[in-house]
């Protein structure tokens, strides 16, 4: 079982769908959380982090379940551009001394 | 600014060349790091350096050899690679976070794309 899963959908929704992400870890010591999207052969961009609260940053929301050990992403009302290949990041602890590992990522694509 | 530039965009290399791809950036952060990403694969971790120090090796091959001769720029020297070398190698960096906590965020350049034949 991977450290880190995510369902490689590809998902195909009509712009201005909502629709949502899980990722699963399986390491409880595991502290830090983010979503990356990336775009056909370019590098990774950060979305968000995922704070204990949850936050919300216009069209996206991302949560955190601690107890389930799963983070989440919400897209509403979406866009053509936002197509594109989801990424979720997990680190075990804070610093840049502890592990990263990436999911698969999410296939995403928004048709007209 | 978040940038973090790389060169070069691309590369072929013969498998008994010696090469280095080159990654810098101007954020004043201190930890940078490799990755290779493999297509329609998740960036795999290679190297990272905290405050120029080598301080995560994921058990890479000594033909790829990393540097970092100072806080801004972070190399990648590479001798008598294989052809399944053949990737996209990206350089990313991030701010330690200092305390328990504090989320530290990592930016990643564009990328070497590299073919190795």
């Amino acid at each position: 079982r991977k450290e880190v899963e995510q369902d490689p959908g590809p998902f195909n929704v009509p712009e201005g769908a909502t629709v949502a992400f899980n990722c699963t870890y399986s390491n409880s010591a595991s502290q830090s959380f983010f979503w990356y999207r990336q775009d056909c052969r370019k590098e990774p961009k950060l979305l968000m982090s995922v704070y204990s609260s949850g936050n919300e940053d216009g069209r996206f929301t991302a949560q955190l379940n601690r107890a389930s050990q799963y983070i989440s992403l919400l897209i509403r009302d979406s866009k053509l551009s936002d197509s594109a290949t989801y990424l979720c990041v997990v680190r075990r602890g804070y610093s840049s001394a502890s592990k990263i590992i990436f999911g698969s990522g999410t296939r995403l694509s928004i048709r007209p | 600014d978040t940038e973090v530039t790389q060169t070069p965009k691309h590369l072929v290399m013969g498998m008994t060349n010696k090469k280095s791809l080159k990654c810098e950036q101007h954020m004043g952060h201190r930890a940078m790091y490799w990755y290779k990403q493999k297509a329609k694969k998740p960036p795999e971790l290679m190297f990272v350096y905290s405050y120029e120090k080598l301080s995560i090796n994921e058990s890479v091959p000594s033909r790829f050899s990393p540097e970092c001769p100072n806080s801004s720029l972070l190399n990648l020297h590479l001798h008598a690679l294989q052809p399944e070398d053949s990737a996209l190698y990206l350089c990313a960096s991030s701010q330690p976070g200092g305390l328990a906590g504090v989320i530290e965020t990592q930016y990643f350049g564009p990328g070497t794309r590299l073919l190795v034949l």
